[in-house]
């Protein structure tokens, strides 16, 4: 069975860049890497995907080694605002016919001033 | 345009009873995705379905059903409730498959079983 590995919990200071690292050994060949973030009281909201090397948007970049076993989340000069729950999400190949999702359990990030 | 919608909020049941969830889609989106949250277990993928069919499913009994409608909103059933499917059901839409597009997630309904 796939699993999705992500640290617990980080503490960041404003201004400072986050990478949250989540590994993945058992990924589909054909799904992307996505990431969200949860804030209290609300569904997930996506940040960035990607398929492999990096990807970069407005708010984040996604860094995937070839092999696509981990992912790195990078969020550059964090704010209070960044405060919540980040998950990555993958399909498992192992999923016996269906493609099963998983979401990692969550890294906890808190920005402080 | 109009976020993913899911009714009702909040619910309470019983053991035994079973209840029926509803999510809205974002109009034009394809795929409804329907996820447990509990705060032991986390986030849990339950069926996903696209175009009226179920394409994906996680490990969860056969209690736990869906279906979709020809105009994409989805419904999600539990059948001989547990005290341990007490949780925040989620729905998400894409336009494509979940796991190749980004989801759009609704608030959620909060499932309470006494």
């Amino acid at each position: 069975l796939a699993k999705t590995t992500q640290p617990i919990s980080m503490d960041s200071y404003e201004g400072q860049e986050v990478n949250i690292t989540c590994s993945h050994n058992n990924i589909a060949t054909n799904d992307y890497i996505t990431w969200y973030q949860q804030f209290p009281s609300q569904g997930p909201r996506f940040i960035i995907q990607g398929y492999k090397t990096k990807v970069t948007n407005e708010v984040a970049s996604l860094f995937i080694p070839a092999d696509r076993k981990s992912s790195t989340l990078s969020l550059p000069r964090v704010s209070l605002s960044d405060t919540a729950v980040y998950y990555c999400l993958v399909g498992d190949r192992f999923s016996g016919g269906y493609n099963k999702l998983i979401f990692g359990a969550g890294t906890r990030l808190a920005v402080h001033p | 345009k109009a976020g993913v919608t899911q009714t009702p909020r909040y619910l309470i049941k019983t053991r035994g009873q079973q209840v029926t969830l509803s999510c809205s889609p974002i109009s034009g989106h394809r795929s409804v995705s329907w996820y447990q949250q509990t705060p032991g277990q986390g986030l849990q993928f339950l069926f996903e379905y696209f175009s009226e069919t179920q394409r994906n499913k996680g490990n969860f009994p056969g209690r736990f059903s869906g279906r979709q409608f020809s105009n994409s909103r989805s419904e999600m059933n539990v059948s001989t409730l547990e005290l341990g499917d007490s949780a925040l059901y989620l729905c998400a839409s894409s336009w494509g498959l979940a796991g190749l597009d980004e989801q759009f997630f609704g608030p959620g309904t909060r499932l309470t079983v006494l």
